[in-house]
């Protein structure tokens, strides 16, 4: 079946505009999470949803990152007034579950670029 | 808190041989589990293998092994037969309980080159 999707797979931006990145979970995955990866910070976790329920937002490093799940489903990341330190590799991550061995199957990721 | 170290940048290995990639942890829950992932350089994130806290064997995927050690804090990869296909980023991750329930935390990743 399909895995997870993510668009765009590249996106170049100039500083102080905002983007979307969209993130499509594999069929019936109720979990979804948004990670970051760069090269100063490694593999960093973002925001995760589970369901119906109030997704954790704790990773977010700042209130320019939002992120929403429509329908249980596809999840957009919104960065606002993009900065240069934003840029990195945005993954998206779902899992049949959030329990502790559901492994999560990741996308392949947008890379973003902030000139 | 939860933390994942990973103290070897780089690591070398002949093809055919075993190699062994090291992961500490720490964590105050007693409920956990711990992930091994493997990235080439084409940057997708490919699940390998895991290990609940409570699990009383080790887990093992193919060619792959996890080393627990719950005293220790040591969740260590090894790949047998290693080949030349072996050769990325391999990164070691918890998922724990309360606050941190749901979420992945990584460490900082092992770069593995297989050398025919």
């Amino acid at each position: 079946g399909a895995g997870v999707s993510q668009s765009p797979s590249n996106k170049v931006t100039e500083k102080g505009k905002d983007v979307e990145l969209r993130c499509d979970p594999i069929s019936g995955h109720t979990a979804l999470y948004w990670y970051r990866q760069s090269l100063g910070q490694g593999l960093e976790f973002l925001i995760y949803f589970q369901g119906n329920s109030a997704p954790d937002k704790s990773g977010l490093p700042s209130d320019r990152f939002s992120a929403e799940r429509t329908g249980g489903s596809v999840s957009t990341l919104t960065i606002q007034r993009t900065q240069q330190e934003d840029s990195a590799v945005y993954l998206c991550a779902s899992s049949v579950t959030s329990g502790k061995n559901n492994e999560q199957f990741f996308g392949p990721g947008t890379r973003l670029t902030v000139l | 808190a939860q933390k994942i170290t990973q103290t070897q940048p780089g690591m070398f290995v002949q093809e055919k041989e075993a190699v062994t990639l090291d992961c500490t942890y720490d964590t105050s829950d007693p409920s956990y589990g711990l992930f091994w992932y493997k990235q080439p350089s084409s940057g997708e994130m490919i699940f390998l293998i895991y290990q609940g806290s409570y699990d009383q064997q080790n887990a093992t995927e193919g060619r792959y092994s996890l080393n627990f050690q719950k005293a220790r804090k040591s969740a260590n990869l090894v790949i047998s037969a290693s080949q030349l296909g072996d050769s990325a980023m391999y990164f070691c991750a918890m998922r724990g309980g309360g606050t941190s329930y749901g979420k992945l935390t990584f460490g900082q990743g092992t770069i593995l080159t297989v050398h025919p």
